[in-house]
């Protein structure tokens, strides 16, 4: 079983669309989560940590159920900017291993 | 702040051929890790660097894969013999524990390894 489970996609969605991406993780003891974005043939970079409580940064809001094992990314007002891969990431035990799912790809038409 | 580096950005070589790759982490970060994502699959772990000591190598494949990371700033990731299956794109991450945000990781841009 994979540690991350995503559902790739792709999602195509109008400028202006609210899209949400979830993604289910298997290890209970995991320590941290993480949304990362990649462009096409760049590296991952940072957009969000989650958190139990959950945290909004603009246009972007990223839940946490760690009952359910379950992490949520919510995009309001897409940009065509936000066309990209969305990668959930969950670290192990001791927060240092990052383990990614296969990302979620986003295309946002004009 | 200059971010995470590595070298080649590209790297095309012959099964049976060694290949070694270089990162250069963001100064002051303790923490190194390398990752790798062969073609259709997720990013992988690969090991995980404090300092210069090896704190983690569950994801090294096999014995064909040596990393180091001598006097604690860059590392390198050597290749020797090269296979096929090794393809992929190699990433190289740091992170400095801190109290706020003690996991984040950045990454460089990775290197692209076509072994034919």
């Amino acid at each position: 079983r994979k540690e991350v489970e995503q559902d790739p996609g792709p999602f195509n969605v109008p400028e202006g669309a609210t899209v949400a991406f979830n993604c289910t993780y298997s290890n209970s003891a995991s320590q941290s989560f993480f949304w990362y974005r990649q462009d096409c043939r760049k590296e991952p970079k940072l957009l969000m940590s989650v958190y139990s409580s959950g945290n909004e940064d603009g246009r972007f809001t990223a839940q946490l159920n760690r009952a359910s094992q379950y992490i949520s990314l919510l995009i309001r007002d897409s940009k065509l900017s936000d066309s990209a891969t969305y990668l959930c990431v969950v670290t192990s035990n001791t927060g240092n291993q990052f383990y990614f799912g296969t990302g979620t790809s986003l295309t946002v038409i004009p | 702040e200059a971010g995470v580096t590595q070298f080649p950005s590209h790297s095309v070589i012959e099964k049976g051929q060694t290949v070694t790759l270089r990162c250069d982490p963001i100064s002051g970060h303790d923490n190194l890790y390398w990752y790798r994502r062969v073609m259709g699959k997720e990013i992988k772990f690969l090991l995980h660097f404090v300092k210069e000591s090896k704190q983690d190598e569950s994801g090294m494949p096999n014995n064909r894969f040596l990393a180091e990371r001598t006097g604690g700033t860059y590392s390198t990731l050597k290749v020797q013999p090269a296979e096929l299956e090794d393809s992929g794109v190699y990433f190289c991450a740091s992170s400095h524990r801190r109290t706020d945000s003690p996991y984040e990781q950045y990454f460089g841009p990775g290197t692209r390894l076509t072994v034919t």
